[in-house]
């Protein structure tokens, strides 16, 4: 079986530009969680999205936005990109919101900004 | 892979010897607790979790420790292998939070053969 997929796997954008970044949840999984990786860090909290509902959302600015698709897929959004945004995207899915249910994780996008 | 935690604090250990990792969480009401591992270039990985009314959990080599009166949790690692070097995490979710999680800052496990 397939596990979180996400693409790209690198990308680099210049500032002020937008990306999109792409995640595919484990089959029967319903729910996506989006997190931030600055290199030296741990994970932090971006989005949840749950039956294509927002569940959850960490503390990231306006530029930041993310939506799921019917097929459970999801994609994150950011504008205005700044160098502070260059770091290692996880998509984690999980077969729902609740407490205690394993949230699986994707190797992740690395994003750079110049 | 590109290394995940340059300027993480790091434990070295010989092959075969135990080793034990540390995290302080913050939220006291935090109920759930999860160690996660993460080897370059790869995403985190579920090894244990443990609930508050719990203060121990064992695994297939590994226990996880939960102090929740000093709000500190402990990871330990049984007959270390090479293969268990990797950045290890520890993970919060406070009770209103579902399975959103709050990650803490990341040990380096560096296993000498």
């Amino acid at each position: 079986d397939a596990g979180v997929t996400q693409s790209p796997t690198h990308l680099i954008k210049t500032r002020g530009q937008h990306v999109t970044l792409r995640c595919s949840p484990i089959s029967g999984h319903k729910s996506v969680s989006w997190y931030q990786q600055v290199l030296g860090q741990g994970p932090q909290f971006i989005f949840q999205y749950y039956e294509k509902e927002e569940r959850g959302r960490g503390n990231f600015p306006d530029r930041f936005s993310a939506r799921q698709f019917p097929n459970y897929s999801s994609e994150l959004n950011v504008n205005a990109l700044l160098l502070g945004d260059s770091a290692l995207y996880l998509c984690a899915s999980s077969l729902g919101p609740q407490s205690g249910t394993e949230a699986f994780f994707g190797q992740g996008t690395r994003l750079t900004v110049v | 892979g590109e290394s995940v935690g340059l300027h993480l604090p790091t434990l070295s250990v010989q092959e075969g010897d135990n080793s034990i990792i540390n995290c302080a969480y913050s939220n006291s009401a935090s109920d759930y607790f999860i160690w996660y591992k993460q080897e370059s270039g790869k995403g985190p990985q579920f090894i244990i979790d443990i609930r508050s009314n719990m203060d121990k959990r064992q695994g297939q080599r590994v226990t996880v420790l939960l102090n929740k009166t000093v709000k500190h949790l402990s990871l330990q690692i049984a007959a270390t292998q090479p293969g268990d070097s990797a950045v290890y995490f520890c993970a919060e979710i406070p009770t209103y939070a579902g399975n959103m999680l709050t990650f803490g800052g990341g040990t380096r496990l560096m296993v000498k053969p």
